[in-house]
């Protein structure tokens, strides 16, 4: 069966440091990849997204990147954090065009910049 | 960025009521209509996809409806019980597959 494994589950980091968020899919082959992110008080936002290893693209401008170095490892990256980076991040998988079974999430990375 | 609107926000219902809420998303360049339902501490859970307009699903307690013309959809909860205390997100998928999220309503069930 298909699973998606994401950590940490929880960071605290200061304003300025590196940032570095992983998922990893299993049981599947090609994936397409998400990265959301839920800041207080409202809806997920899609960050990147990545239909192939390297393919990489971006929904907002902003302080953050991706990248895909394997079918099933997407990572989320910042060389500088900002206060604003804080929210809830959410790993997401999904095959298409069989979208019929929905997005699988991830677990969820708590990320607060102090 | 495309508009999906959810409302209310947040509903309280007692043990043993019905209701419902909607989802509000663009008529146009339609794919599909995702609802989720987002346990606290837990991966927000596909409850269900939706293409066709007037598709009904059901899932136990919990079913939708779809109109793709008029750019709507309902979820409906029947004889709430607590476990149904939840974030229930919908998500509009465009042609591009992509999907954008609504802000989630919000239901705590009161035994």
């Amino acid at each position: 069966s298909q699973t998606i494994h994401q950590w940490p589950a929880t960071l605290v980091q200061p304003v300025g440091s590196p940032l570095s968020l992983e998922c990893t899919v299993e049981g599947t082959s090609n994936p397409n990849l998400y990265w959301y992110r839920q800041a207080a008080g409202r809806g997920l936002q899609l960050l990147f997204y990545s239909v192939g290893i390297g393919q990489i693209s971006s929904e907002v401008p902003q302080n953050l990147s991706a990248s895909r170095p394997q079918d099933r490892q997407f990572i989320l990256s910042s060389k500088k954090l900002l206060l604003s980076d804080s929210g809830f991040y959410l790993c997401a998988w999904s095959l298409l065009p069989r979208v019929s079974h929905g997005y699988t999430f991830g677990s969820g990375t708590r990320l607060t910049v102090v | 960025i495309l508009n999906v609107e959810q409302s209310p926000q947040s509903l309280h219902v007692q043990e043993g009521d019905s209701t419902n809420f909607t989802c509000s998303f663009p008529s146009s360049n339609f794919y599909a209509l995702h609802w989720y339902r987002w346990e606290t501490a837990k991966s927000p859970e596909a409850l269900f996809v939706m293409t066709l307009n007037g598709d009904e699903k059901k899932k136990g307690r919990i079913s939708a409806t779809l109109n793709t013309k008029e750019g709507y959809s309902y979820l409906y909860i029947k004889g709430s019980q607590p476990e149904d205390s939840a974030t229930y997100l919908c998500a509009f998928c465009s042609n591009d597959y992509k999907l954008s999220f609504g802000a989630g309503t919000t239901v705590t069930v009161r035994a």
